[in-house]
């Protein structure tokens, strides 16, 4: 069945970096776009962006743009999401989840990964 | 930004009743494109709706999506134990996709 598996929880200091991994299993990876979504402590989801693992085209809210990267390795059917210049407001629960093509609606989400940043 | 207001906050309910949730958009959501989503503690959101009335594989009928335009129902018809977690409307149809606050269900 689909599967996103995400890599483990990490903790930051302000100013660095982190990288997020999403591998899928269960489907063909190419034929679904990625999109990422955080969620911090007892607060709502908040869209990050998407990308094309075909195509690598990717958008991003307009607030992350210049501090996110969205990426994916095909021949390893993992998708990753790097965000840098981290502060306090970055500490979240990060989900990646399968998108519907041109629609980006999620249909199969990973399971989170906790991503604190703390000095 | 299409802004989404979900209402109410916290609907109290027992289990066997139905529960209503709105979803109203700051303007209208392009081809209908408005899903909603279940999350519960500790775990991933889970879709449940998409296209304002399509429900997702395996989601039991007693869930219901309407509306159109700008004002969007999520029905739940007769509440299970299992139902009770909080609930998310996401327009798609225009970037960047966005969320609305979330409105949580529980047991009165």
């Amino acid at each position: 069945q689909v599967q996103l598996v995400q890599s483990g929880a990490e903790v930051k200091k302000p100013g660095a970096s982190v990288r997020v991994s999403c591998e899928a299993f269960g489907y063909t990876f190419t034929t679904y776009d990625v999109c990422w979504v955080r969620q911090a402590t007892g607060q709502g989801l908040e869209w990050m962006g998407w990308m094309n693992p075909n195509s690598g085209n990717t958008n991003y809210l307009p607030k992350l743009r210049g501090r996110v990267t969205m990426t994916s390795d095909t021949s390893k059917n993992t998708a990753y999401m790097e965000l840098s210049s981290l502060t306090s407001e970055d500490t979240a629960l990060y989900f990646c989840a399968r998108c519907i093509r041109n629609e980006l609606f999620s249909d199969s989400w990973g399971q989170g990964t906790l991503v604190t940043v703390s000095s | 930004e299409i802004v989404l207001t979900q209402s109410p906050g916290t609907l109290s309910l027992s289990p066997g009743e139905r529960a209503t949730l709105s979803c109203r958009a700051s303007q209208s959501v392009s081809s209908n494109y408005l899903a909603w989503y279940q999350q519960k503690p500790g775990q991933a959101p889970r879709l449940l709706i998409y296209g304002v009335f399509n429900r997702a594989t395996a989601i039991p009928d007693r869930f219901t999506g309407s509306g159109s335009g700008t004002d969007f129902t999520l029905t739940i018809s007769r509440l299970e134990p299992e139902d009770f977690a909080v609930y998310y409307c996401q327009q798609y149809g225009r970037s960047p996709r966005t969320f609305g606050q979330g409105t949580k269900v529980e047991i009165k």
